[in-house]
C-alpha cells in the first residue's frame, strides 16, 4: 500500500519568505508527527497529533512554526519568516494509533533550503 | 532527561563478518527501543523494536538486537554483513512513564560501511 508521501520534496526559499510543507499520512493511520533532520543529526522532534488536534508541540521551536490537521488526515507544516538556520530535511511520520508501542512509518522528507 | 547515544559515527565491516552498531540509552521508566535505517535521499525504515518480553528480537533484513537493562544497551547486530547493509542507522527510545509522549528521541546516529 501506499506510504507517508511529503510535497514538496524540495524547497529553496530566500530568507523571510514563508513555506508550507505537506505531509499525506498513510491511510487511516489516526497519529501524524513532524521531525526536523538537521545534517549530520538525528531526527527532533517538532509535534504531535492525535487526530485533528495537537497533543504535543513541545518541539515547536519558536512561535514561526506552526501546524495543522483539520480532518485529521493531511497535515500542514508553516513556517513563517523563515531564516537561515530553518534549512534541514522535515520529516512527517503516522502510526496507526496513539499506542506507545507503534512503530512510526516515515515519508522520505522535505528538504528545505533557505538562501 | 531522556536521551540516546550511539558512540560511533562509523563502522567499518568486511562483508560475511558480524556486525554490530551500539546503542545505549538513558530513561526514566521502562523504554521502548526502536531501530530505524536511512539510505541516501529516502526516509528512514524500520528494522525493529524491542516493548517488553525477550530480550534478543529479530527484525527486517536479517537483523537483530539485544536488550541489556543492567548495561542500558539496545546493540543492533547482524551475523553476516552485506555490501547492501550500507547506510545511516540510527537509534531511537520512547519512554512509557514519567512524561511519557508519543515522540521518539533519536540518537545522532552511526554509518555503517561494509566492504566487499
Amino acid at each position: 500500500g501506499a506510504g507517508v508521501s511529503q510535497t514538496p520534496s524540495n524547497k529553496v526559499t530566500e530568507k523571510g519568505k514563508y513555506v508550507e510543507l505537506r505531509c499525506d499520512p498513510i491511510s487511516g493511520h489516526t497519529a501524524l508527527y513532524w521531525y526536523r533532520q538537521s545534517l549530520g543529526q538525528g531526527p527532533e522532534f517538532l509535534i504531535y497529533f492525535q487526530g485533528t488536534g495537537a497533543a504535543d508541540d513541545s518541539g515547536l521551536p519558536n512561535d514561526r512554526f506552526f501546524a495543522v490537521r483539520p480532518e485529521g488526515s493531511v497535515s500542514t507544516l508553516k513556517i513563517q519568516r523563515t531564516e537561515r538556520g530553518d534549512s534541514a530535511v522535515y520529516l512527517c511520520a503516522s502510526s496507526p494509533t496513539s499506542g506507545v508501542y507503534n512503530e512510526q512509518f516515515f515519508g522520505p522528507g522535505t528538504r528545505l533550503t533557505v538562501l | 532527561a531522556q536521551s540516546v547515544a550511539q558512540p560511533e559515527d562509523q563502522v567499518n565491516v568486511a562483508e560475511g563478518n558480524p556486525l554490530t552498531v551500539k546503542c545505549t540509552y538513558s530513561v526514566s521508566g521502562n523504554p521502548y527501543l526502536f531501530w530505524y535505517v536511512q539510505y541516501p535521499n529516502r526516509g528512514l525504515q524500520f528494522l525493529l523494536k524491542y516493548i517488553t518480553g525477550d530480550n534478543l528480537v529479530k527484525g527486517s533484513y536479517g537483523f537483530e538486537a539485544e536488550f541489556n537493562k543492567s548495561q542500558t544497551s539496545f546493540h543492533l547486530k547482524k551475523p553476516s554483513a552485506l555490501v547492501s547493509d550500507s547506510a545511516l542507522y540510527f537509534c531511537a527510545v520512547r519512554a512509557i512513564w514519567g512524561g511519557a509522549t508519543n515522540k521518539l528521541i533519536f540518537g545522532t546516529g552511526t554509518l555503517l560501511a561494509v566492504q566487499p
